[in-house]
């Protein structure tokens, strides 16, 4: 039974441009969320997916955008990167409300 | 604003003894508590979850504590073995009427154990 896969595991972008990140969840799982984590910190919740909608979101800009398919797969994407963008880019899967599990995630670099 | 806090960056124990990790919250609406492990270049492993109803849960040579009063919850390993040698994170949620789980983060604790 695969885990949670994400692609692509490393990046390299350049100020301005734009990034799409892409996870595939855990079999049977229907919730996908998204978490940026900086250096040192711990992961910061970006926002939530279910039925294919946004149904929760932090404290990120609108330059943060996501989509959920009908395979329950998603996308984030970052448009304008900035230098700050540059973290490791979780994405974790559950079961309706069960405990999230995570993937390996995107080390994203902006230069 | 950090609602989640691990106050100790890292932490040294001796195989076979106890290791003791600590998290504080501010947050009252939280209700729900996990632990997660972290080994470099992987994502977060699920280690332990415990309810605000409740003040322990065990599994293994894991258990977690939780003091409501206090806001305070502390993850036990014993007895500690070198593969238990990672990050560890604290990580809170509230419910929310979108129905959504959102996991906020404490930064982590470094363990290291030390044959």
């Amino acid at each position: 039974d695969a885990g949670v896969t994400q692609s692509p595991t490393h990046l390299i972008k350049t100020r301005g441009q734009q990034v799409t990140l892409r996870c595939s969840p855990k079999s049977g799982h229907d919730t996908v969320s998204w978490y940026q984590q900086a250096l040192g910190q711990g992961p910061q919740f970006i926002f939530q997916y279910y039925e294919e909608e946004e149904r929760q979101r932090g404290n990120f800009p609108d330059r943060f955008s996501g989509h959920q398919f009908p395979n329950y797969s998603s996308e984030l994407n970052v448009n304008a990167l900035l230098l700050g963008d540059s973290a490791l880019y979780l994405c974790a899967s559950s079961w309706t409300g069960d405990e999230q599990y995570f993937g390996p995630g995107t080390r994203l670099t902006v230069t | 604003d950090q609602q989640v806090k691990q106050n100790s960056p890292s932490l040294s124990v001796q195989e076979g003894r106890i290791s003791i990790l600590n998290c504080d919250y501010t947050n009252s609406m939280f209700d729900y508590f996990l632990w997660y492990k972290k080994y470099p270049a992987e994502g977060p492993t699920f280690l332990i979850s415990i309810s605000s109803i409740k003040d322990k849960n065990e599994d293994g040579r894991f258990t977690v504590f939780l003091n409501k009063s206090a806001k305070h919850l502390s993850l036990h390993i014993v007895p500690s073995q070198p593969g238990d040698s990672a990050v560890y994170f604290c990580a809170a949620s509230a419910p929310l009427i979108s129905g959504a789980q959102k996991l906020v983060f404490g930064q982590g604790t470094r363990l290291t154990i030390n044959p």
